[in-house]
């Protein structure tokens, strides 16, 4: 199962709508997660099953979609949310991927 | 705390080997599954593969299908991951994560990384 991002890159302001998206190549149904990954760190997991926020993600993130296309909302951007955005199915149980990823940028 | 502490950075020659290890505490390690991923330079996240701590099975991705070997030693709590016939392109960061699951709502992601070995390969 393949995964493509778009965009690549995501210029905004602190404040603004940021709309991430994920495209599977075959249906997954909603076993997809998000994570957010900034230099120097380890990822952070965001999202499971398309749409449940992990412990302590706050609300400002949501995830929807089911099927081959998925959505990542970033409510309003703070600061600290500039990062680059990935998704990864776990459709096919014991192999994983993860997309391209997403650049949100100032 | 649950935490994943990972072996120093490696460099190594093309066509080498190298071994990474994670070590795992404050959880029961044996309960959870452990992924492995990395990070190339200007590239994005890429799964490598996953193994079970308590009975050692493992799925790789294809890409690294008879290069990749994962191994745990249970008694130390630490998964192994040993990556052969190295070329410039596995210069990377390597990063052992825990994955998360719940019997009703199944998988909850990777919730816990170590901190990442960085892998060079030069000659």
């Amino acid at each position: 199962i393949v995964l493509t991002q778009s965009p690549a890159t995501l210029s905004l302001s602190p404040g603004e709508r940021a709309t991430l998206s994920c495209r599977a190549s075959q249906s997954i149904s909603n076993t997809l997660a998000w994570y957010q990954h900034k230099p120097g760190q380890a990822p952070r997991v965001l999202i499971y099953g398309a749409s449940t926020r992990a412990t302590g993600v706050p609300a400002r993130f949501s995830g929807s979609g089911s099927g081959t296309e998925f959505t990542l909302t970033i409510s309003s951007l703070q600061s600290e949310d500039f990062a680059v955005y990935y998704c990864q199915q776990y459709a096919s149980w014991l192999l994983f991927t993860f997309g391209p990823g997403t650049r949100v940028e100032i | 705390q649950v935490q994943l502490v990972q072996s120093g950075a490696e460099v190594k020659k093309p066509g080498a080997s190298v071994k990474v290890s994670c070590k795992a505490s404050g959880y029961a390690f044996m309960n959870k599954f452990m992924h492995w991923v990395r990070l190339a330079p200007g590239q994005g996240l890429e799964w490598i593969g996953i193994i079970n701590p308590s009975g050692g099975s493992t799925s790789y991705a294809q890409k690294f299908q008879g290069r990749v070997t994962f191994t745990r030693d249970t008694s130390a709590s630490v998964t192994y991951m040993e990556l052969s016939s190295l070329t410039y392109d596995d210069t990377a960061i390597y990063y052992c994560a825990r994955q998360d699951y719940d019997d009703y709502v199944g998988f909850l992601g990777l919730d816990v990384w170590g901190q990442g070995t960085t892998v060079i390969v030069s000659s």
